[in-house]
């Protein structure tokens, strides 16, 4: 069966420090990969998806970026963070052909 | 473009009572699908429902089923009996393009 797994679950980073959130698929093939950024009680922003490696689109111009280095795997990156990145950071797939999308568990990052 | 809306913040339902939570959307692809999640304080994405927009039939998944009115841009979410463990945030998504959520609702049950 697929799984993905998204890590770490939280994160306290100050501001201009790095970021790398990693997200990986199992159980599956060239899958579609999403990143989406929730602020607190709102709903998910799509920041950027990827239907291949290195294939990367971005959807809102931000301080972040996202790469594709391996078939399964999605990393979101920053060089240097603002406190405005903070936010709920989910991970998602889905298959090229169907409809399904299955999100990862999640990191909460704050920007201290 | 797309676009979801969800116009109730919050809902308070006594429990064993049905709900419904409302959904429109707008887009100009003649081919998308609609989606509904469910999210506890936990944070994960629970999925659970969809429906294709040439689908004919409403989608039904045990106590959930979605109000489809193509013709009106609408695919409410309706929750028979529910329960205290229903009591989470509810997004509306679209997929046309990209998946799209709409800001959520966020229902309470009440006992």
């Amino acid at each position: 069966s697929q799984t993905i797994h998204q890590w770490p679950a939280t994160l306290v980073q100050p501001v201009g420090s790095p970021l790398s959130l990693e997200c990986t698929v199992e159980g599956t093939s060239n899958p579609n990969l999403y990143w989406y950024r929730q602020a607190a009680g709102r709903g998910l922003q799509l920041l950027f998806y990827s239907i291949g490696i290195g294939q990367i689109s971005s959807e809102v111009p931000q301080n972040l970026s996202a790469s594709r280095p391996q078939d399964r795997q999605f990393i979101l990156s920053s060089k240097k963070l603002l406190l405005s990145d903070s936010g709920f950071y989910l991970c998602a797939w889905s298959p090229v052909r169907g409809y399904g999308y299955t999100f990862g568990s999640g990191t909460r990052l704050t920007v201290v | 473009a797309q676009k979801i809306t969800q116009t109730q913040p919050g809902m308070f339902v006594q429990e064993k009572e049905a709900v419904t939570l409302d959904c429109t959307y707008d887009t100009s692809d003649p081919s998308y699908g609609l989606f509904w999640y469910k999210q506890p304080s936990s944070g994960e994405m629970i999925f659970l429902i969809y429906q294709g927009s040439y689908d004919q039939q409403n989608a039904t998944e045990g106590r959930y089923s979605l109000n489809f009115q193509k013709a009106r841009k609408s695919a409410n979410l309706v929750i028979s009996a529910s329960q205290l463990g229903d009591s989470a945030m509810y997004f509306c998504a679209m997929r046309a393009q990209k998946l799209v959520f709409g800001q959520g609702t966020r229902l309470t049950i009440n006992p």
